[in-house]
């Protein structure tokens, strides 16, 4: 079975300085994982995703990951923080074969302060 | 614009009353999905449908229920058997088999009163 981890609830920086948002993935596959970003009271957006081409990906709004075989993982990064980004972050993973459900991370809370 | 719609994004109930959630995509997407989410966890799945008039239960469907009788819609019915109904619940869609795909309506704020 698929699960995530992500290692802070919480993470504070302040606007214009590097972003790190970490998630360890557990899986007996290949996984999907995905990254989502939402904010108060609205719905999920992906942020990007990486289903087993470049270990690199970028995404949506300057955010990138890389996915680590060797550690299991998949940290978010992103180089400087804009006040827009405050929001929850979901680290999610998924299999390939059957049904592909979708297993979500219990969410980190990005605070940026000016 | 195609997009998923929620209605409505906050709703009201007494104890003991049953409730339906509407969710409503234009994106010809065949897969629906309903989610829970609490405070502190990640979102959990209650009921996915796949292709019209057939769908099965995700890890918590204990106390809801859902149709699907057309390909754009897929309404979840909170019952007065779900022992904890307030919650924010999020529909999403996406391609047949192609969970990569999956988009997310803004959601529904259920508070039962």
């Amino acid at each position: 079975a698929q699960s995530v981890t992500q290692l802070d609830s919480h993470v504070s920086v302040s606007e214009g300085t590097p972003v790190l948002l970490r998630c360890n993935y557990s899986s007996s596959y290949s996984p999907s994982l995905f990254w989502y970003v939402q904010h108060p009271n609205k719905g999920l957006q992906l942020l990007l995703k990486y289903t087993s081409a470049a270990t690199l990906v970028k995404g949506i709004n300057g955010f990138e990951a890389e996915f680590k075989k060797s550690e299991t993982s998949f940290h978010l990064t992103k180089p400087s923080a804009h006040m827009s980004d405050a929001a929850e972050y979901f680290c999610v993973v998924s299999g390939v074969t059957g049904f592909q459900k979708l297993v979500f991370g219990t969410g980190t809370r990005l605070l940026v302060s000016p | 614009d195609g997009g998923i719609t929620q209605s409505p994004k906050y709703l009201f109930r007494k104890e003991g009353q049953n409730v339906t959630l509407s969710c409503e995509q234009n994106l010809n997407h065949d897969a629906m999905y309903w989610y829970r989410q609490d405070p502190g966890q990640g979102l959990r799945l209650i009921y996915y449908s796949q292709i019209v008039n057939d769908f099965q239960k995700g890890d918590i469907a204990e106390g809801y229920s859902v149709s699907r009788e057309k390909k754009e819609s897929f309404p979840l019915t909170v019952t007065s058997a779900q022992k904890n109904p307030t919650a924010f619940y999020l529909c999403a869609s996406s391609r047949r088999y192609r969970i990569d795909t999956q988009y997310f309506g803004p959601g529904t704020r259920l508070t039962v009163l």
